[in-house]
């Protein structure tokens, strides 16, 4: 399978822990999206990698979210101290980066905090 | 500032009935592409087609088309012959180049 795949597909946690969520990219794809999605609305921008430089990251990302891309392949996506309003699915996608060519969405890590 | 508006929360329709959401997306950019993407009950979003501001033609892909109207800033998808692996989730997502904006979605459920 050469998607975007994501892991885990789901965790559940306890609140004040901390969680690490994995992406593998399309590996021709420079261009790599975090997003997030709760129950009955649309996906969230939340930050963007243009190989390994983070180039926006939206207001929705407090200081506890962190993301990397190290050398420009897969991305990790840490969320510090969980709180429960952090229950959401969270998407990563990849394209090409001309903003004509579509993004590819993994399935998702569906996050659970108690 | 930029809104996108998909005014259809539900759409139910039986089996080979043509199916025609809505999008409208307003902004001061004249020049951005907008995507529809499927969001099944699996979860995974799937893109469907794609289209720019400055083209007015419609288009059609296999069984999706396009029609747009610059006027009114509206975008609508039509899915001809609908079947029941259509019923999902239906995105409409402008692009300001890198960072996709969805709308809240219509749902869309074929009937046998």
């Amino acid at each position: 399978d050469t998607g975007v795949s994501q892991d885990p597909r789901h965790k559940i946690t306890k609140r004040g822990q901390n969680v690490t969520f994995r992406c593998d990219p399309i590996s021709e794809h420079n261009r790599l999206y975090w997003y997030r999605q709760t129950l009955g609305q649309g996906p969230e921008f939340l930050t963007y990698f243009q190989n390994e430089a983070q180039l926006e990251k939206s207001r929705l990302l407090s200081d506890r979210f962190s993301a990397e891309r190290p050398k420009g392949s897969f991305s990790t996506l840490e969320i510090q101290r969980t709180e429960q309003g952090d229950s959401a699915m969270y998407l990563c996608a990849s394209s090409l980066g001309i903003s004509r060519n579509e993004q590819f969405f993994g399935p998702g890590t569906r996050l659970t905090v108690l | 500032a930029q809104k996108v508006t998909q005014a259809q929360t539900e759409i139910s329709v039986v089996e080979k009935e043509d199916v025609t959401l809505d999008c409208v997306y307003e902004t001061r950019d004249t020049t951005y592409y907008l995507f529809w993407y499927k969001q099944p009950p699996s979860g995974e979003l799937v893109f469907l087609i794609r289209r720019n501001s400055f083209d007015e033609q419609n288009e059609i892909s296999g069984r999706y088309s396009w029609n747009f109207q610059k006027s009114t800033s509206s975008f609508n998808f039509t899915i001809t012959a609908s079947q029941v692996v259509d019923s999902a989730v239906y995105f409409c997502a402008p692009s300001n180049d890198y960072k996709l904006s969805f709308g809240a979605g219509t749902t869309v459920t074929v009937r046998a």
